[in-house]
């Protein structure tokens, strides 16, 4: 473990389900982030939060909603979500946003979307 | 952010030591270089991060020249669990550049 905890580690959803994914860290760290990794392509950010506030959404469609609770918890709700939207999600923290020692990465949810 | 350029792939045999060279033309003053490594269905793991000359872990070594132009990652006596992508980024550590992935170097360890 890492000390960022993702959960579940394997999603298969229909492209009609709701479903969340939950990312938790008590690493004391004030800065989240949602990344998305497709097969043999480089990881993409999706979302960044700051001290549970949004500030960052690169373009990613309205399909994925993340939520931010605290400073300990992320999730990203999934809605409507189309085959191509199967992928590795990848959630990190860091102490803020600068670069200080790197970011954590949990392990990651295989989401496939049938 | 500085662009960066890495090999798509190297192989290497168990033992030996690898060197895995990043370009970086465009870095700026206050960016510094940062290393990961990613294994297949997990996260990426930092590994190491310097700003000028040598830096060394218990993990690997990163020397960057001068000119800052470019960076190696030295990994001593890799294993077959060194197998993994490993991923070159050069950013502003103070003002909160996120981090952008490219590509990476897969980099195969065989016995």
């Amino acid at each position: 473990e890492t000390g960022v905890t993702q959960t579940p580690r394997h999603l298969v959803m229909g492209m009609t389900n709701k479903k969340s994914l939950k990312c938790e860290q008590h690493l004391g760290h004030n800065a989240m982030y949602w990344y998305k990794q497709s097969a043999k392509k480089p990881l993409e950010l999706m979302f960044v939060y700051s001290l549970e506030e949004r500030v960052e959404n690169n373009s990613v469609p309205s399909r994925f909603s993340p939520e931010c609770p605290n400073s300990s918890h992320l999730f990203l709700h999934l809605h409507t979500l189309q085959p191509e939207d199967s992928a590795l999600y990848l959630c990190a923290s860091s102490q803020d946003r600068g670069w200080n020692y790197g970011y954590t990465f949990g392990s990651g949810t295989r989401l496939t979307v049938v | 952010l500085a662009k960066t350029t890495q090999p798509i792939s190297m192989d290497s045999y168990e033992g030996q030591e690898v060197n895995i060279t990043c370009s970086h033309n465009n870095i700026a003053t206050n960016d510094y270089i940062t290393w990961y490594q990613q294994f297949p269905s997990q996260g990426p793991r930092f590994i190491i991060q310097g700003y000028k000359t040598k830096v060394t872990n218990e993990v690997a070594s990163l020397f960057i020249p001068a000119d800052r132009k470019s960076s190696t990652l030295s990994l001593p006596r890799v294993s077959l669990s060194d197998t993994a992508v490993y991923y070159c980024l050069v950013g502003d550590m103070q003002y909160g550049n996120k981090l952008v992935f490219g590509a990476g170097t897969i980099l195969r360890v065989k016995s």
